[in-house]
């Protein structure tokens, strides 16, 4: 099983909105809307951001929301904050009945 | 609250044997799906093999099949991973991490680093 491809690295400014795009295939995120996002600070535990493609868990900030279309979901960040800084890794259920995460994308506040 | 605990890490040589433990907490352990997932020095997450509540639903990533065994004590609550014929790719911190009504992994311990190095 592939792991999902993610870009390597984005970046915006304070303020802007930003989208990291998961691409799968007809295995995984094309047949399955199990797509979760995930937040790792440098050292820390990966934290759920994002569950179902677009269902975010109680509490979590309505800046990040995630979307799917076809093979490819996406995750935006909407209001940079500097505390996003972070790595954002797509994670996704597949026809095998296991599960793929996303290379990562590190995510840089300019 | 819900809270999981890894244990059981270390330096191992190639070839050898190391066995995982997840200590979990604040919630009903049995109704849980449980699965373990790595990451190599550096590098992205990899998922590793998830357990049915009961035991019975066990699946394995192919990097670790047939040599890991993922298993559970209900009445301990605790989660085990079981790493025989270690390689040197295997070195990573493990976490174990509750699945969530669905498939995705909402409770995550803070990792057990394991070295296979000689």
């Amino acid at each position: 099983q592939s792991a999902l491809t993610q870009p390597a690295s984005v970046s915006g400014s304070p303020g802007q909105s930003i989208t990291i795009s998961c691409t799968g295939s007809s295995s995984d995120i094309g047949t399955y809307d199990y797509v979760s996002w995930y937040q790792q600070h440098p050292g820390k535990a990966p934290k759920l951001m994002i569950y179902d493609v677009s269902n975010r868990p109680s509490g979590l900030s309505n800046r990040f929301s995630g979307s799917k279309s076809g093979n490819t979901a996406s995750l935006t960040i909407s209001g940079l904050q500097a505390e996003d800084e972070a790595d954002y890794y797509c994670s996704s259920f597949t026809i095998s009945s296991i599960m793929v995460f996303g290379g990562g994308t590190k995510l840089t506040v300019l | 609250q819900v809270q999981l605990a890894e244990s059981g890490g270390g330096l191992v040589k190639p070839g050898g044997s190391l066995r995982l433990s997840c200590a979990a907490s604040g919630f009903i352990f049995s109704d849980y799906y449980m699965s373990w997932i790595r990451q190599a020095p550096g590098k992205g997450l990899e998922w590793v093999s998830y357990i049915g509540g009961h035991g019975i639903t066990i699946y394995y990533g192919d990097s670790v099949k047939g040599r890991f065994i993922i298993s559970r004590d209900n009445a301990k609550n605790s989660l085990y991973l079981q790493m025989n014929s270690l390689r040197a790719e295997d070195t990573a911190v493990y976490y174990c991490a509750r699945r969530g009504m669905g498939q995705l992994h909402d409770y995550w311990g803070a990792g057990s680093l394991v070295t296979v190095s000689s």
